[in-house]
């Protein structure tokens, strides 16, 4: 089983409101990472977790606020966005080089994303 | 350093001929090179990959060339099909801060396949 899972699939939201993006996966990875794609435009990183702890932050706004649960759960809340928030947010997974993957590790796979808008 | 080029931005390919996008690169960290497809909508999905120690790898339809002298990597698509069109983002990767690695993106080729 190489499914990403992300839950809802499309999300329409005020600027006041609070709510949060889901990502589940069942490889066993011990990697994930939130991406951020507007149209016309690859995937921007956002986060990296590795063994459920943060390793990189992108520079990202505080409004976004990642959260890794356990080893299969990957959560994104949102707080107090921009209508230029608005995009597909996707998250990811893949083993890591350390975890006996090797190179291999290198291999992301991506889930169906959420269609954020945000007005 | 960080970027990966890659051109064209879109291609039009008649049924049956020969796609071919281009990539080039800067950061001789890179040791990984995927090639993703993404449809409309979807998320994208791994198509196939190289590494810097091989020179050509074929699945399929799909053809990866890697010039590691030149810092250069292509993918070809023999026999184009209507169904191939999507948009082909290039990717290089490295070991990030931590045991998880970091991609960095081209900007895309939308390919359309016409009849």
């Amino acid at each position: 089983d190489t499914e990403v899972t992300q839950t809802p699939k499309h999300l329409v939201m005020g600027m006041t409101n609070k709510k949060s993006l889901k990502c589940e996966q069942h490889m066993g990875h011990r990697a994930m990472y939130w991406y951020k794609q507007k149209a016309k435009k690859p995937p921007e990183l956002m986060f990296v977790y590795s063994y459920e702890k943060l390793s990189i932050n992108e520079s990202v706004p505080s409004r976004f606020s990642p959260e890794c649960p356990n080893s299969s759960l990957l959560n994104l809340h949102l707080h107090a966005l921009q209508p230029e928030d608005s995009a597909l947010y996707l998250c990811a997974s893949s083993p890591t080089r350390t975890s006996g993957g090797g190179p291999a590790g290198d291999t992301q796979y991506f889930g169906p994303g959420t269609r954020l808008t945000v007005l | 350093q960080q970027q990966v080029k890659q051109s064209p931005q879109s291609l039009i390919v008649q049924k049956g001929g020969i796609s071919i996008i281009n990539c080039a690169y800067e950061n001789t960290a890179f040791d990984y090179f995927p090639w993703y497809q993404q449809f409309p909508g979807k998320g994208p999905a791994l198509l196939i990959a190289i590494r810097p120690d091989v020179s050509e790898k074929k699945e399929g339809r799909f053809t990866i060339s890697f010039n590691k002298s030149a810092k250069q990597f292509s993918l070809h698509i023999m026999d184009s099909q209507p169904g191939d069109s999507a948009t082909y983002f290039c990717a290089a990767s490295r070991l990030g801060p931590g045991p998880a690695s970091k991609l960095t993106f081209g900007t895309g080729t939308r390919l359309q396949v016409t009849l």
